[in-house]
């Protein structure tokens, strides 16, 4: 099974700032298969990015991804007061799909 | 509007047995690989169990392998999961998500949840 560790734990910013995620995998995503979502309390994960760095449709372009192998990253070019929220990577290139534990965006 | 409602969660004694429903609308269901996720109370997100568009393919994660059923009714764009001896740590909310399916799974549709809840 694919292990995700997701860091930090939590990340403390404001409005405006960038943020940087880290999902780092205990072996190799087959073809970079790699999603990110995003969940905001009581609500369903909305899926971001998928393949590492395609955006999902609908989702602003202050989002990215990238990354390869085991190493990957999404960013928030300039952080709005909606995208305070967890966020989780998932991998699906190899069963079983894993989920990281998530990296939560708390307002500083 | 893509859309997708899971039903049947609720309160049940551990070792008892509950039915979980998922209707889905706006999109070709027949297409689609279907999911079941689950997120305990202040936990992050589980994989539970995925069908393949036509039911050929059918995953579960371990913890759930003997115990948890998944099927598909594509007539009735239905997506079903029926789990027996249920146990505290199944307490949970239980989400149905789309994927693209041929081995493509990240979930692109999810549903709002149904609860489920494990006890005496």
């Amino acid at each position: 099974e694919i292990v995700l560790t997701q860091s930090p734990g939590t990340l403390s910013l404001s409005p405006g700032e960038r943020a940087t995620l880290s999902c780092r995998a205990s072996q190799s995503v087959n073809n970079n298969f790699l999603a990110w979502y995003q969940q905001t309390p009581g609500q369903a994960p909305r899926l971001l990015i998928y393949g590492a760095s395609s955006r999902a449709t609908g989702i602003p372009d202050r989002f990215s991804g990238s990354g390869s192998g085991t190493d990957f990253t999404l960013t928030i070019s300039r952080l709005e007061p909606e995208d305070f929220a967890v966020y989780y990577c998932q991998q699906y290139g190899r069963s079983p799909r894993t989920f990281g534990q998530g990296t939560k965006v708390e307002i500083k | 509007e893509v859309q997708l409602v899971e039903s049947g969660g609720g309160l049940v004694k551990p070792g008892g047995s509950l039915r979980l429903s998922c209707a889905a609308s706006g999109f070709t269901f027949s297409t689609y690989s279907m999911n079941w996720v689950r997120q305990a109370p202040g936990k992050g997100l589980e994989w539970v169990s995925s069908v393949s568009s036509d039911s050929r393919y059918i995953f579960y994660a371990d913890s759930m392998k003997g115990r948890f059923t998944i099927s598909r009714d594509n007539a009735k764009n239905s997506l079903y999961l029926q789990m027996n001896s249920l146990r505290a740590e199944d307490t949970a909310v239980y989400f149905c998500a789309r994927a693209p399916g041929s081995g493509i799974d990240y979930k692109d549709v999810w549903g709002k949840g149904t609860t489920v809840t494990v006890s005496s």
